[in-house]
C-alpha cells in the first residue's frame, strides 16, 4: 500500500529556513517523479515543486524559485525541500505526492501534509 | 490567482447529477493540455480522482466522469452520495506560466 509521510513543518520567523521531509513507503521510489504541492489555510491548491526520479532534473513553480530547493534520496526511500528566505505568503500545509511526468498529474493519495507557518 | 476558474459551490439531493465545470484558456486547456481532478474530503490530503480528463483510477466509482472540450472542462457525479461532500479541484498544465495550475476549487454540498 502506498504511502507518504511528510514532517519537518512548524514556526519560523520571516527570513528564516526550513527543512521538509517525506518518507516514502509501498511502492518503488527510485523508479517515481516526485512534487510537492502546498494549500494555504482555507485556500486551494499551489503546485510548488518536481523532481524527476534520478533526481537530476527538478522544477519550481515562479514564487518560489531561488528560494527553495528540491531533492531525494533513493537509498534511504525520501523526498526533501529545503526552504530557505521564508515568507508569510509561503504559510501552507505542504504535501508530498507522486508525479506522473507524461499526463503532467500528482497520482493517487497524497501524504498527510505537514503545517508550516511563518510569522513573526 | 488561479487562471483555471471554478464555481465556488454546488449543491444537490441524493441521487441527483451535478456538474463543475472548469474555465481555462489557449495557454492551458485549450493548449490541449490535459485536464485532471482531485477530491479532498473534509480534514484531508487532495487523492486523484480523474485522470488525463476522463479516466478513473481504480477504486473510484464510475459515478464520476470527465470531459473536457475546448477552454473548458468538466467533472459530473452521478447518483450524488452523502459521501461525496468534499472540494473539488480541477488541474493542467499552463504554457505561458511554465506551472502546473489547479483551479480555483469547488466545495460540493449533498
Amino acid at each position: 500500500q502506498v504511502q507518504l509521510v511528510e514532517s519537518g513543518g512548524g514556526l519560523v520567523k520571516p527570513g528564516g529556513s526550513l527543512r521538509l521531509s517525506c518518507a516514502a513507503f509501498g511502492f518503488t521510489f527510485s523508479d517515481q517523479y516526485m512534487s510537492w504541492i502546498r494549500q494555504a489555510p482555507g485556500k486551494g491548491l499551489e503546485w510548488v515543486s518536481y523532481i524527476s526520479s534520478s533526481g537530476n532534473n527538478f522544477f519550481y513553480a515562479g514564487p518560489v524559485k531561488g528560494r527553495f530547493t528540491i531533492s531525494r534520496d533513493n537509498a534511504k526511500n525520501s523526498l526533501y525541500l529545503q526552504m530557505n528566505s521564508l515568507r508569510v505568503e509561503d504559510t501552507a500545509v505542504y504535501y508530498c505526492a507522486r508525479f506522473d511526468s507524461t499526463g503532467y498529474y500528482f497520482r493517487g493519495a497524497w501524504g498527510q501534509g505537514t503545517l508550516v507557518t511563518v510569522s513573526s | 490567482q488561479s487562471v483555471l476558474t471554478q464555481p465556488p459551490s454546488v449543491s444537490g439531493a441524493p441521487g441527483q447529477r451535478v456538474t463543475i465545470s472548469c474555465t481555462g484558456s489557449s495557454s492551458n486547456i485549450g493548449a490541449n493540455y490535459h485536464v485532471h481532478w482531485y477530491q479532498q474530503l473534509p480534514g484531508t490530503a487532495p487523492q486523484l480522482l480523474i485522470y488525463t480528463n476522463n479516466n478513473r483510477p481504480s477504486g473510484v466509482p464510475d459515478r464520476f466522469s470527465g470531459s473536457k472540450s475546448g477552454t473548458s472542462a468538466s467533472l459530473a457525479i452521478t447518483g450524488l452520495q452523502a459521501e461525496d461532500e468534499a472540494d473539488y479541484y480541477c488541474q493542467s498544465y499552463d504554457s505561458s506560466l511554465s506551472d502546473y495550475v489547479f483551479g480555483t476549487g469547488t466545495k460540493v454540498t449533498v
